[in-house]
């Protein structure tokens, strides 16, 4: 199994969608999650951290369930400057994993 | 804007050549790293700088050599580069390695063409 294994791309949905991304990790011992946002021959940058709890920014909402040890991300009412590449990343035992990323295309 | 400044922001070089990649930021961060990229691939760790001190070298081909200069800046020398090296090298930073906690501030990254 993949240290972190992300939803395979490209999605394409039409602007105003809701769109879900799912991440499953194999490290237990993991410590803390996030999503990173990179648009095309951009940097990455962090969207949001992921915790227990589950958290909400705005139309984009990240959860985490340990048990089954994988992150999601919801983004509602979908817009043409949401697409882009969204990473995975996952932080423990002092290594930090990216996943390889799915790649979103809103569609007008 | 990033606080995460990297010069040059493209780079075209032989590979007989010597060049220099920079990266500084002034947040006070501890950790600084070197990240490859790819084409639709994920960044891949390259180096990791903790207070100064290189804690982390992913197996990196001795034709890349980071330097720490201080705090702020990390510099990665090139050498005898490979034409299959050519990638974008994101530079990062943290508020420190030991209690890391994943976020990472990027550079808009050198993109590097070996001829």
């Amino acid at each position: 199994r993949k240290e972190v294994e992300q939803d395979p791309g490209p999605f394409n949905v039409p602007e105003g969608a809701t769109v879900a991304f799912n991440c499953t990790y194999s490290n237990s011992a993991s410590q803390s999650f996030f999503w990173y946002r990179q648009d095309c021959r951009k940097e990455p940058k962090l969207l949001m951290s992921v915790y227990s709890s589950g958290n909400e920014d705005g139309r984009f909402t990240a959860q985490l369930n340990r048990a089954s040890q994988y992150i999601s991300l919801l983004i509602r009412d979908s817009k043409l400057s949401d697409s882009a590449t969204y990473l995975c990343v996952v932080n423990g035992d002092d290594k930090i994993i990216f996943g390889k990323g799915t790649r979103l295309h809103i569609l007008p | 804007d990033t606080e995460v400044t990297q010069t040059p922001k493209h780079l075209v070089m032989g590979m007989t050549n010597k060049k220099s990649l920079k990266c500084e930021q002034h947040m006070g961060h501890r950790a600084m790293y070197w990240y490859k990229q790819k084409a639709k691939k994920p960044p891949e760790l390259m180096f990791v700088y903790s207070y100064e001190k290189l804690s982390i070298n992913e197996s990196v081909p001795s034709r890349f050599s980071p330097e720490c200069p201080n705090s702020s800046l990390l510099n990665l020398h090139l050498h005898a580069l490979q034409p299959e090296d050519s990638a974008l090298y994101l530079c990062a930073s943290s508020r420190s390695f030991q209690t890391n906690t994943g976020e990472l501030f990027f550079g808009e990254g050198s993109r590097l063409t070996v001829l």
